[in-house]
């Protein structure tokens, strides 16, 4: 079937540093795309979404883009602080779906002070 | 606002027995949903309930019930407890109404093990 996937499991990166997390996405009819946060022991938190009418979205020092060509999203992090560690999920919607979103196996971002 | 609550955040079940997960939203979502998360895996979804009265099937419901009485509660039950059972359970929910942005507010979880 189709799912969300990620290209790598775990990120280091050091302090200061950005960070990219990537996403490939198979279902072209996937039109909303979401990023959570999850901290140890916690459960998700939303960062940011995207609409497929879109190519980027900008938040709090967080940017998402979305490749529709290539079905890929990342979401990039600016100057990563220790506080970023977490496993980053993203998550897709498909359009007449059921407006609960498919979620990604994870990325756990390791940030080294 | 409370957010999404659950209970309990911790439960050891024998095989075959039975119980109840609560979970409970203040903020007069309609969307709630049941998610199971597995070591290296991302959330698979149990059961969701667009509103009250109405529930369905996700990707992984077998062994597993709900109901929604109520827009702020959606309890999921083990039927019979399986090792397989073996997770750690989220619920979360979600605004849809009036809204472009469908993020869900999610619980602290419960860690189950079955023995």
């Amino acid at each position: 079937g189709e799912s969300v996937g990620l290209h790598l499991p775990t990120l280091s990166v050091q302090e200061g540093d950005n960070s990219i997390i990537n996403c490939a996405y198979s279902n072209s009819a996937s039109d909303y795309f979401i990023w959570y946060k999850q901290e140890s022991g916690k459960g998700p938190q939303f960062i940011i979404d995207i609409r497929s009418n879109m190519d980027k979205r900008q938040g709090q020092r967080v940017t998402v883009l979305l490749n529709k060509t290539v079905k890929h999203l990342s979401l990039q992090i600016a100057a990563t602080q220790p506080g970023d560690s977490a496993v980053y999920f993203c998550a897709e919607n498909i359009s007449g779906g059921s407006y609960i979103p498919t979620f990604g196996r994870g990325t756990s971002l390791i940030v080294h002070p | 606002n409370a957010g999404v609550t659950q209970t309990p955040k911790f439960q050891v079940l024998k095989t075959g027995q039975s119980m109840t997960l609560q979970c409970a939203q203040d903020m007069n979502h309609e969307y709630m949903s049941w998610y199971r998360q597995d070591p290296g895996m991302g959330l698979r979804l149990i059961h969701y309930s667009v509103g009250a009265g109405i529930t369905d099937q996700g990707e992984v419901p077998n062994g597993y019930n709900v109901s929604r009485s109520t827009t702020e509660d959606f309890p999921l039950r083990l039927l019979s407890a399986a090792p397989s059972q073996t997770s750690v359970y989220f619920c979360a929910s979600s605004l849809i109404s009036g809204k472009s942005s469908y993020e869900q507010y999610f619980g602290p979880g419960t860690r189950l093990t079955v023995t």
